[in-house]
C-alpha cells in the first residue's frame, strides 16, 4: 500500500488555470478508485471514482484518469477555483476486500486568487 | 447523499481518561463502518473495521484493548479510546459505505479532534 509521508506534496495554481494532481498506488489487486477532497478540520468528500475497467471519467469541472500499467491516477481540476483549495487524496479499494479503503498521502493544493 | 453524523466534533480530556466517539449513519443502515485516525498533514490510517453484531477487525498495530469498538446497531458504531495518553490525540475519522451500495464509496463523518492534555 501507500506509505505516509511527514509532509504532503503540495500544488498551487492561479485561479482560473487547471490543475493536475497526482498518485501513485501500488496493490495491484485493487480494481476500484476515489478521490476525495478534505478541506481543514472536516471529513473526506467524495469527488470521482473509476473501475479498473475504465481509463477515464469526467465530472463537473473534474475528470480522473487511471493508468494501470504504471499504477498512476491522476485528477484534472478545469478552472480552479479558490474554493477548491483543500488536500486532495486518492484512494483505492481491493477487489473482495469489502469496502476497505487505502489512502494515498495526499497533496495540497492552493489556489491564489 | 448518505449522511454520517460523528460526535463529539473537538474533546479534550485528561491524561489517563476514557473518551467515546459515536459514529451515526442519519438516513442510511451500515452493517460495516470504519474507523481512521489521521495526524496533522498525514494521510488517513485505517484503524478498525466495526462490524454490526459483531468484533471489530483490527488492522496491524492497533492495541484492541486501547481502542474499543462497538457496533450494537445499524446505525452506529463508537470507538472508545480508553486510557488515553497525549500521543492519542489525532483526529478521528468514520466513514460508513450504505448497505447495496456502490463498492467502497463511503461517506464520511465530520471527524473527531482529540486533544489528551
Amino acid at each position: 500500500g501507500e506509505s505516509v509521508g511527514l509532509h504532503l506534496p503540495t500544488l498551487s495554481v492561479q485561479e482560473g488555470d487547471n490543475s493536475i494532481i497526482n498518485c501513485a498506488y501500488s496493490n495491484s489487486a485493487s480494481d476500484y478508485f476515489i478521490w476525495y477532497k478534505q478541506e481543514s478540520g472536516k471529513g473526506p468528500q467524495f469527488i470521482i471514482d473509476i473501475r479498473s475497467n475504465m481509463d477515464k471519467r469526467q465530472g463537473q469541472r473534474v475528470t480522473v484518469l487511471l493508468n494501470k500499467t504504471v499504477k498512476h491516477l491522476s485528477l484534472q481540476i478545469a478552472a480552479t477555483q479558490p474554493g477548491d483549495s483543500a488536500v486532495y487524496f486518492c484512494a483505492e479499494n481491493e477487489k473482495g476486500s469489502n469496502y476497505k479503503l487505502t489512502f494515498g498521502k495526499g497533496t495540497l493544493l492552493t489556489v491564489n486568487p | 447523499g448518505a449522511v454520517v453524523s460523528q460526535h463529539p466534533s473537538r474533546v479534550i480530556c485528561k491524561s489517563g481518561t476514557s473518551v467515546k466517539i459515536e459514529c451515526r449513519s442519519l438516513d442510511f443502515q451500515a452493517t460495516t463502518m470504519f474507523w481512521y485516525r489521521q495526524f496533522p498533514k498525514q494521510s488517513l490510517m485505517l484503524m478498525a473495521t466495526s462490524n454490526e453484531g459483531s468484533k471489530a477487525t483490527y488492522e496491524q498495530g492497533v492495541e484492541k484493548d486501547k481502542f474499543l469498538i462497538n457496533h450494537a446497531s445499524l446505525t452506529l458504531s463508537t470507538l472508545t479510546v480508553t486510557s488515553a495518553h497525549p500521543e492519542d490525540s489525532s483526529f478521528y475519522i468514520c466513514s460508513a459505505p450504505p448497505v447495496g451500495a456502490p463498492r467502497a464509496e463511503a461517506f464520511f463523518g465530520q471527524g473527531t479532534r482529540l486533544t489528551v492534555v
